[in-house]
């Protein structure tokens, strides 16, 4: 069965900084990874998607690590700013079209 | 493009009435819609995935009697909560595939909360 997990629960950092979230999982048969920005009380917005072929993928100042093998994934964040304050997800899909989140990081950016 | 809409975004219930949720895809065919269910501070679990026309597939643990879904077009996905209880106070979010590829569109939730 597979297991999301991602370290830290949460993260509070000064503006500016550039972070790292983590995300893992238990089962490396993945047909793609896809990391998720929430704001409280909303939905999800997709920030990027790499698929298991795919080593990283790079949005504006956002860039997502895939390592299949040894189940890990990251998101790095540079420059931080208090408005990537928010909640992050990792979720994976396997070969069907479900998808597994991860616990979330909840990120706070301090001005 | 790809935008999924939910009604409504939030709704308090009483005890042991029942709650409709739609869930709707605005600018493209679903075939297969999901819903979320997000207790605070936790992740999502997937509750059921509904293909459009036919009986929804509910995840282990899921009550297919209390929560009853509904998937009776190509844009139009509804989640019932029967007998609502306390309990089920949640964040519901449904998401939408358009099939050609396996790629979901999320709703931006519903709140519900039972008194």
């Amino acid at each position: 069965k597979q297991e999301v997990t991602q370290i830290p629960a949460a993260l509070s950092v000064p503006e500016g900084e550039n972070l790292v979230l983590n995300c893992s999982f238990t089962d490396s048969a993945i047909y793609n990874l896809q990391w998720f920005r929430q704001d409280p009380g909303k939905g999800l917005t997709s920030l990027l998607l790499i698929q298991s072929s795919q080593r990283e993928q790079t949005s504006g100042r956002l860039n997502a690590s895939l390592d299949k093998s040894s189940g890990r994934s990251t998101l790095y964040i540079a420059a931080s700013q208090p408005g990537d304050s928010a909640t992050y997800l990792c979720a994976v899909r396997q070969h069907t079209y479900k998808y597994i989140f991860g616990t979330g990081t909840r990120l706070k950016v301090l001005a | 493009g790809a935008v999924v809409s939910q009604h409504p975004s939030r709704v308090i219930c009483k005890s042991g009435t029942s709650v409709k949720i739609e869930c709707r895809s605005l600018d493209f065919q679903a075939t297969t819609m999901f819903w979320y269910r997000q207790f605070p501070k936790q992740s999502l679990m997937l509750m059921a995935t509904s293909n459009e026309g036919s009986k929804a597939t509910y995840e282990q643990g899921v009550e297919k009697d209390k929560f009853l879904i509904n998937h009776a077009s190509l844009t139009l996905s509804t989640l019932t909560v029967t007998s609502a209880h306390p309990e089920d106070s949640s964040f519901y979010i449904c998401s939408a595939s358009p099939g050609t590829t396996y790629e979901q569109y999320f709703g931006p939730g519903t709140r519900l909360t039972v008194t």
